[in-house]
């Protein structure tokens, strides 16, 4: 199974701040990587597939970059609605894995 | 508008069995892979079962497979995944999801509500 490893687990930013969120996968996964954001009480919300092309309707702050095992997730400018859990995941092969979750605090 | 919306979670004893349903709304559900995901109370998501657009196909993760089945109805836009001989580790919350299957994998663009699970005697 592909083991997805995201750092940090839980980070606290200002608004305005520039969040960077990294995902490592155990093995090459290419560009087959979702990024999904869960608000407290909330079902998950696809904002990034294909390491880098944004969903419908998400803000441009949000980017994603990144290929092979090394991926990451930006913010450019942190906005106090951008609280909540960040989770990748792999979809090169099954099971499909996603990583460990890291938690957004606003200050 | 998409909608997902599952229903038939509860509390049930260890070895029980349950079946969750979701209902789909606002696409054409038959061609779509659907999947089930699931959350334990404050964990990560872990991904269960899924199934191809005519249900011919169904995958699972190694933890629930001879225990739990999905199956769908495109007759009815509908989504189920029985599980029997259920365990306490079974206990969470259980999201319908819809897998688009951009660039030939799993990437869920659309999730339901959930429905909870929990086993406890």
């Amino acid at each position: 199974d592909i083991q997805m490893t995201q750092s940090p687990s839980a980070l606290s930013a200002s608004v305005g701040d520039r969040v960077t969120i990294t995902c490592r996968a155990s093995q090459s996964i290419s560009n087959q990587l979702v990024w999904y954001q869960q608000k407290p009480g909330k079902a998950p919300k696809r904002l990034i597939y294909k390491a880098s092309t944004l969903d419908g309707g998400v803000p441009s702050r949000f980017s994603g970059s990144g290929s092979g095992t090394e991926f990451t997730l930006t913010i450019s400018s942190l906005q106090p609605d951008d609280l909540g859990t960040y989770y990748c995941q792999q979809y090169t092969s099954q099971p499909y894995t996603f990583g460990q979750g890291t938690k957004l605090e606003i200050k | 508008d998409v909608h997902l919306v599952e229903s038939g979670g509860d509390l049930v004893q260890p070895g029980g069995a349950l079946r969750l349903s979701c209902t789909a709304s606002g696409f054409s559900f038959s061609t779509f892979w659907m999947t089930w995901v699931r959350q334990a109370p404050g964990k990560g998501l872990e991904w269960v079962a899924n199934t191809n657009p005519d249900g011919s196909w169904r995958f699972y993760v190694d933890s629930v497979k001879g225990r739990f089945t999905i199956s769908r109805d495109n007759a009815k836009n509908s989504l189920f995944l029985e599980m029997t001989s259920l365990r306490a580790e079974d206990t969470a919350m259980y999201y319908c999801a819809r897998d688009p299957f951009d660039d030939g994998g799993m990437t869920l663009d659309y999730w339901g509500q959930g429905a909870l699970v929990t086993v406890s005697s």
